[in-house]
């Protein structure tokens, strides 16, 4: 994961907005994608933008992406103690599919 | 729709046998698999990509004839660690991708420890 990088932590309390970062180097990048994953478990995917995109709102979640900085942002509104997980940021690049992740940022949810 | 599921979920195995891991699209038909390990509080490292009916693609520095990959229908892949050793401990996770949306779904995992 060391060409995709995220902040390792976030803490915030039940109810607000949570802002997860990531950035990537490779500007070949097709699509990028954000992935769940809770304890002991396999992953979730959430949401996905292609890279000629700037933004994508899907409920509660909203990706950001700045292609030029190379910075992609997941925002959870109404942060619930349900989504305290990891998240892992991922790009795939050409056509080959496979997916190169970020380190994850483990988020947790106060009461 | 979109699950995938492995087994076991858990293994714990003595050092020096072998431990296979199956991969499964349960209701769709998955073209490629991708073999993921997972150290504790890491990312994911993919290992190898698995097409069906033709031989693994294996990413730089893992070992071919330590984790063998067989992708024998649309809808199962295994991975088979040989002559396991304790530094083979760790989490993997396959994932399968449909042909439509290139998008890649998740197994939930399994968890190998070798004594």
């Amino acid at each position: 994961g060391e060409d995709v990088e995220q902040s390792l932590f976030l803490s915030v309390r039940e109810g607000d907005s949570s802002v997860i970062n990531c950035t990537y180097t490779d500007s070949s990048s097709t699509y990028l994608y954000w992935y769940k994953q809770e304890p002991g478990a396999g992953l979730q995917l959430l949401t996905y933008i292609f890279s000629n995109m700037d933004m994508k709102q899907d409920q509660r979640l909203t990706v950001l992406l700045n292609k030029k900085d190379k910075h992609l942002s997941l925002r959870i509104a109404d942060t619930q103690t349900g989504d305290s997980a990891i998240y892992f940021c991922a790009e795939s690049r050409d056509s080959s599919y496979k997916l190169i992740f970020g380190s994850g940022t483990r988020l947790l949810v106060r009461p | 729709g979109a699950v995938v599921s492995q087994h076991p979920s858990r293994v714990i195995c003595k050092s020096g046998t072998s431990v296979k891991i199956e991969c499964r699209s349960l209701d769709f038909q998955a073209t490629t698999m991708f073999w993921y390990r997972q150290f504790p509080k890491k990312s994911l490292m993919l290992m190898a990509t698995s097409n069906e009916g033709s031989k693994a693609t294996y990413e730089q520095g893992v070992e071919k004839d330590k984790f063998l990959i067989n992708h024998a229908s649309l809808t199962l892949s295994t991975l088979t660690v040989t002559s396991a050793h304790p530094e083979d401990s760790s989490f993997y996770i396959c994932s399968a991708m449909t042909g439509i949306q290139e998008t890649q779904y998740f197994g939930p995992g399994t968890r190998l420890l070798v004594l």
